[in-house]
């Protein structure tokens, strides 16, 4: 079962607009949460992450915001830029366990 | 930075033939994981220790095997590939349990493993 769903596959923006990447879980005993960016020919690299009593973390042009009731999570990117374009995944942990979503490809335009 | 490294890159291989994927991590981390991901799919735990002599599967049936003999060492092993193995499996690591946010997983760059 997949317990941590990113339902859009891709995502194309202008540069300097705001990128939405979204989230969401069906486990109520994740109790963090992250997000990892990906290049090609690269591994997973760790972005921002956000603990389940927070429902918002920021980092430079990165916040996290979680919405608990909703088991739903989203990062924001502003002002999008051309080296933001990767692959993001999001994913859920607690109890030792974690899981991964198929990651969102963004693409910002020039 | 992390430091953990995967090798080799990329493997083109036979049926049948036995395989090792390395991963080293230089970090001193207990916890190390292996993930088989396809493309456009979810990273699947495939494999995951503890420590030093600690293994466990994880929730994707694999039929690799892994050892944890040295902390910084922990190879998987294919003992028959099949075309089915075909995939990529990134190596991770990080420090022993933690939550808040704390237990951040660090990626090496993986294999892309093609079975013909």
């Amino acid at each position: 079962d997949q317990q941590v769903k990113q339902n859009s596959p891709s995502l194309s923006v202008q540069e300097g607009r705001i990128s939405i990447l979204n989230c969401d879980y069906t486990n109520s005993m994740f109790d963090y949460f992250l997000w990892y960016k990906k290049y090609p020919a690269e591994g997973p690299t760790f972005l921002i992450s956000i603990s389940s009593i927070k429902d918002k973390n920021e980092d430079g042009r990165f916040t996290v915001f979680l919405n608990k009731s909703a088991k739903h999570l989203s990062l924001h990117i502003v002002p999008s830029q051309p080296g933001d374009s990767a692959v993001y995944f999001c994913a859920a942990g607690g109890n030792n366990d974690m899981r991964f979503g198929a990651g969102t490809r963004l693409t910002v335009k020039p | 930075e992390a430091d953990i490294y995967q090798t080799p890159r990329y493997l083109v291989i036979g049926t049948g033939k036995k395989i090792t994927l390395e991963c080293s991590q230089t970090m001193g981390h207990d916890k190390m994981y292996w993930y088989q991901q396809d493309p456009g799919m979810e990273l699947h735990l495939i494999h995951y220790s503890y420590g030093v002599n600690s293994t466990e599967k994880g929730d994707l049936s694999s039929e690799s095997t892994v050892s944890r003999i040295r902390t910084e060492h922990f190879p998987l092993t294919l003992e028959s590939a099949r075309p089915s193995h075909t995939s990529q499996y990134l190596c991770a690591s990080s420090e022993f349990g933690g939550t808040g946010g704390k237990n951040i997983q660090y990626f090496g760059a993986g294999t892309r493993l093609s079975v013909l």
